[in-house]
């Protein structure tokens, strides 16, 4: 496409139950970037992948935590059992790997967990 | 450990008062720093790259500079549609991108 997606926009959801955020990247970026970010707060890691090969979950807050991106393009960031702590802006970003290019942002996804 | 580090977290101006904002960084492997705008509930936009010490980038009333631990965004005669929050991220091995927490500007008329 000719921007990152993110879908969807904003989520409202009960805490426990589970999450799905989705994130298209732009056609043929390799690297694929998940953060969170706060209110007033610069993005914070999360996870990556180069292709569909995840290459540092290290910022994955806790094991509710998991994404995955099967193809190499469309990924998805889960959330298992939400907790209100989990209430943020969920940012994905996209890049072209190995000729250190930027990366682009989509929109985002406001998640609220009530 | 790798880490960004801007400030100030905050800064206002008059219009046309220029100033700069920092960006530190102690990261093994630095591949790239990057400077992003991000206007209110929207996503960073990219503004400049720089790869070497020395480098310079200018684009309008910006212009990035980067040493071996900083990188400065000076702003020059800011104007109101300035007003944003930058933000510096570096690249490092393995294409992982660590970002700071940003300098919010604004600029008064």
């Amino acid at each position: 496409g000719a921007g990152v997606s993110q879908s969807p926009r904003y989520k409202v959801t009960k805490r426990g139950q589970d999450v799905a955020l989705r994130c298209d990247p732009i056609s043929g970026h390799v690297s694929l970037y998940w953060y969170r970010q706060a209110l007033g707060q610069g993005p914070e890691f999360l996870t990556y992948f180069n292709y569909e090969a995840q290459q540092d979950k290290s910022g994955l807050p806790n094991d509710r935590f998991s994404a995955e991106r099967p193809e190499g393009s469309i990924s998805t960031l889960t959330i298992q059992r939400t907790e209100q702590r989990d209430s943020a802006m969920y940012r994905c970003a996209s890049s072209l790997a190995g000729s250190n290019t930027e990366a682009f942002f989509g929109q985002g996804t406001r998640l609220t967990v009530v | 450990e790798d880490q960004v580090t801007q400030s100030p977290e905050a800064l206002r101006l008059q219009e046309g008062e220029s100033s700069s904002l920092n960006c530190s960084y102690t990261v093994s492997g630095l591949r790239g720093l990057f400077w992003y705008r991000q206007d209110p509930g929207k996503g960073p936009e990219f503004l400049f790259t720089l790869y070497s010490a020395g480098e310079e980038k200018e684009k309008e009333r910006l212009k990035a500079t980067l040493t071996k631990k900083e990188s400065f965004l000076h702003i020059t005669a800011p104007k109101p549609e300035d007003s944003a929050t930058y933000l510096c991220a570096v690249l490092v091995a393995g294409n992982q991108f660590y970002f700071g927490t940003g300098t919010s500007l604004t600029v008064i008329p």
